[in-house]
């Protein structure tokens, strides 16, 4: 069993909509990294966290340390958030407490 | 954010050859980069960790003659794949940290085929 295990695998909405991503991990962390992937293949951090919340601009990511559980949202969707979205966090049982273990990612789709 | 980039983002190379990717952060030191190589619809998977002036780390099933990292610096690391085979051919992606407890950043990725 992966651990890191993300929601949806596959996810279509359209242009405006409220967007929820979800990434539950069954370990010990010490951060979690949501990151962005689009066609062409390059990765973008979006945000690394630790506890509670973080906001930029569309975005918002949460996490509950004691669920084990973290949330990317997206706001007013628009198409060009189309990309697949990956959770990954650090410290967990791969030893390292710098290396990352990543989910299988969410591929979003906004239509216009 | 930090700017790790990669080069080159598409390579192309006959059976046998050797390939060289570059892995640069540009606007920080990077104690240790990372090398991930990500199959179709595929999560990453990472293939070793590097950190500067020291032999890189290989994560199990991965052939260090196979594919060989040097981090000469701070701010360079680079992966060969040597005597390419068309089953090397994939995705390769690297990323940055300044140290333990700081965000990761990636390079933009090199896609790889083996002819």
């Amino acid at each position: 069993k992966n651990e890191v295990e993300q929601s949806p695998q596959n996810l279509t909405a359209q242009e405006g909509e409220f967007i929820t991503i979800n990434c539950s991990y069954s370990v010990g962390i010490s951060a979690l990294h949501w990151l962005q992937q689009h066609p062409g293949g390059g990765i973008v951090s979006l945000f690394m966290l630790s506890s509670g919340k973080k906001k930029h601009g569309r975005l918002i990511a949460t996490i509950n340390i004691q669920e084990k559980h973290s949330s990317l949202h997206i706001t007013a969707s628009h198409p060009r958030d189309s990309a697949v979205y990956i959770c990954a966090v650090k410290g967990g049982s791969g030893g390292s407490n710098y290396k990352l273990t990543f989910g299988k990612g969410t591929l979003l789709t906004v239509n216009p | 954010g930090a700017v790790v980039s990669q080069h080159p983002s598409r390579v192309i190379c006959k059976s046998g050859t050797s390939v060289k990717i570059e892995c640069r952060s540009l606007d920080f030191q990077a104690t240790t980069m990372f090398w991930y190589r990500q199959f179709p619809k595929q999560s990453l998977m990472l293939m070793a960790t590097s950190n500067e002036g020291s032999k890189a780390t290989y994560e199990q099933g991965v052939e260090k003659d196979k594919f060989l990292i040097n981090h000469a610096s701070l701010t360079l690391s680079t992966l060969t794949v040597t005597s390419a085979h068309p089953e090397d051919s994939s995705f390769y992606i690297c990323s940055a940290i300044r140290d333990p407890n700081t965000e990761a950043f990636f390079g933009q990725g090199t896609r790889l085929t083996v002819v």
